[in-house]
């Protein structure tokens, strides 16, 4: 149990288009999701938290105007890259938290992205 | 604070010994503490976590002790396999619902 997907896995593109990656919690349900970014042999950087019917909170020099985040459903959240560029070719992992299973948060495979 | 780090630190150990990876995590509040698994291109996997409370747990092949003296956590895995090759990362936060604070990690190779 306590599945979380990601997708794409893998996202090549031009500089200046947006990207949009899903997070989902397969089978359960997560009024919490958290967004990661991990640099090349480095440790994961937490973005933002993803609050189920409310506004994601951003961490400390993290735009929210570039970095979309939208948590429609206990299953599902968004995050969307605007007008990417180079400079945010990353790793982008998600995770989520079980509310029934404790305090472990399950980690997706993240997201390559790579801007041209 | 938290700790991110800019190279992993590199243990090498042979198949079948037993490996020990530490962690210096920074908020005396933190209550919970997990560590984690991460393969190339994957993200990270669970291994075990330990509450403030106790100060040792074990699991299939791996314990994890806590020390909140000094701030320091460990992950011993017993008969490391070439399969545990990875890199280990520990994390650490106050209460479960909190954003997880991810420690620099270390990269474990196991030479057969």
């Amino acid at each position: 149990g306590a599945v979380v997907s990601q997708h794409p896995s893998r996202v090549i593109c031009k500089s200046g288009t947006s990207v949009k990656i899903e997070c989902r919690s397969l089978d359960f349900q997560a009024t919490t999701m958290f967004w990661y970014r991990q640099f090349p042999k480095q440790s994961l950087m937490l973005m933002a938290t993803s609050n189920e019917g409310s506004k994601a909170t951003y961490e400390q020099g993290v735009e929210k105007d570039k970095f979309l985040i939208n948590h429609a459903s206990l299953t599902l959240s968004t995050l969307t890259v605007t007008s990417a560029h180079p400079e945010d070719s990353s790793f982008y992992i998600c995770s989520a938290r079980d509310v029934d299973l404790g305090d472990t948060q399950h980690f997706g495979d993240g997201t390559r992205l790579s801007i041209l | 604070g938290e700790s991110v780090g800019l190279h992993l630190p590199t243990l090498s150990v042979q198949e079948g010994d037993n490996s020990i990876i530490n962690c210096a995590y920074s908020n005396s509040a933190s209550d919970y503490f997990i560590w984690y698994k991460q393969e190339s291109g994957k993200g990270p996997q669970f291994i075990i976590d330990i509450r403030s409370n106790m100060d040792k747990r074990q699991g299939q092949r791996v314990t994890v002790l806590l020390n909140k003296t000094v701030k320091h956590l460990s992950l011993q895995i017993a008969a490391t396999q070439p399969g545990d090759s990875a890199v280990y990362f520990c994390a650490e936060a106050y209460s479960g619902n909190t954003p997880l604070v991810f420690g620099k990690g270390t990269r474990l190779s196991v030479i057969a």
